[in-house]
């Protein structure tokens, strides 16, 4: 069974602060990985999507990729309270017709102003 | 800016009714996908579509739940008869499988209700 673990908080973090959300997935096959955030009551909005081991930025964000810890990332810097949302990882293991994407439950952020 | 459409955006129905979601993907993203969102949880998977194909249904409840993609572009997602536990976020999510991406971009979902 391939799994996604994320801690599902809530994590407070104070604004203008940096935020830290953690993943680990279970499937050491995996190649791609993504953040979606997640605002109360609405879809999924992708954020970030990683594939090789390092770092990755797009403005306050950087994704963070571990595979031989099989960990992965999220920072947001300079935290704002629209920042203050559900923050799903999602991991793929595309092999053949195997693209099917396994979500994590979701980790709770809140940014205190 | 190109976006996955679903309707309704909302749906309150009673149990043993039948109620059906639709969904049109990007324009020209060939792989489709149906998923459920119980509240707390993340999405899990009902149906995958390859163009009109149904490439996984493992984890659809085929006794009441039923998904196609005549002609390849949108689709309906039905269930019948609906049950208290159906009462979720139905999201539908495309993916351009041309780009050599995996990422999939998801409509604003459909909120059942089932009383």
């Amino acid at each position: 069974q391939k799994e996604v673990e994320q801690n599902s908080g809530p994590l407070s973090v104070p604004e203008g602060a940096i935020a830290s959300l953690n993943c680990t997935y279970s499937d050491r096959g995996s190649q791609s990985f993504f953040w979606y955030r997640q605002y109360s009551g609405k879809s999924p909005e992708l954020i970030m999507s990683i594939y090789s081991n390092g770092d990755k930025e797009d403005g306050r964000f950087t994704a963070q990729l571990n595979k031989a810890s099989q960990y992965v990332s999220l920072l947001i810097r300079d935290s704002q309270p629209s920042d203050s949302a559900t923050y799903l990882c999602a991991v793929n293991n595309r092999g053949n017709r195997d693209d099917k994407i396994i979500f994590g439950k979701g980790t709770r952020l809140h940014i205190l102003p | 800016e190109a976006e996955v459409a679903q309707s309704p955006r909302y749906k309150i129905t009673e149990k043993s009714q039948a109620v059906a979601f639709w969904c049109d993907p990007i324009s020209g993203h060939a792989t489709l996908y149906w998923y459920r969102q119980i509240l707390g949880q993340g999405p899990e998977l009902l149906v995958q579509f390859q163009d009109e194909s149904v490439v996984d249904d493992s984890q659809l409840p085929k006794d009441r739940f039923s998904a196609e993609r005549l002609k390849g572009v949108d689709s309906t997602l039905k269930i019948q008869p609906a049950e208290l536990g159906d009462s979720a976020m139905y999201l539908c999510a495309s993916r351009d499988q041309t780009s050599g991406s995996n990422e999939q971009f998801f409509g604003p979902g459909t909120r059942l209700t089932v009383l």
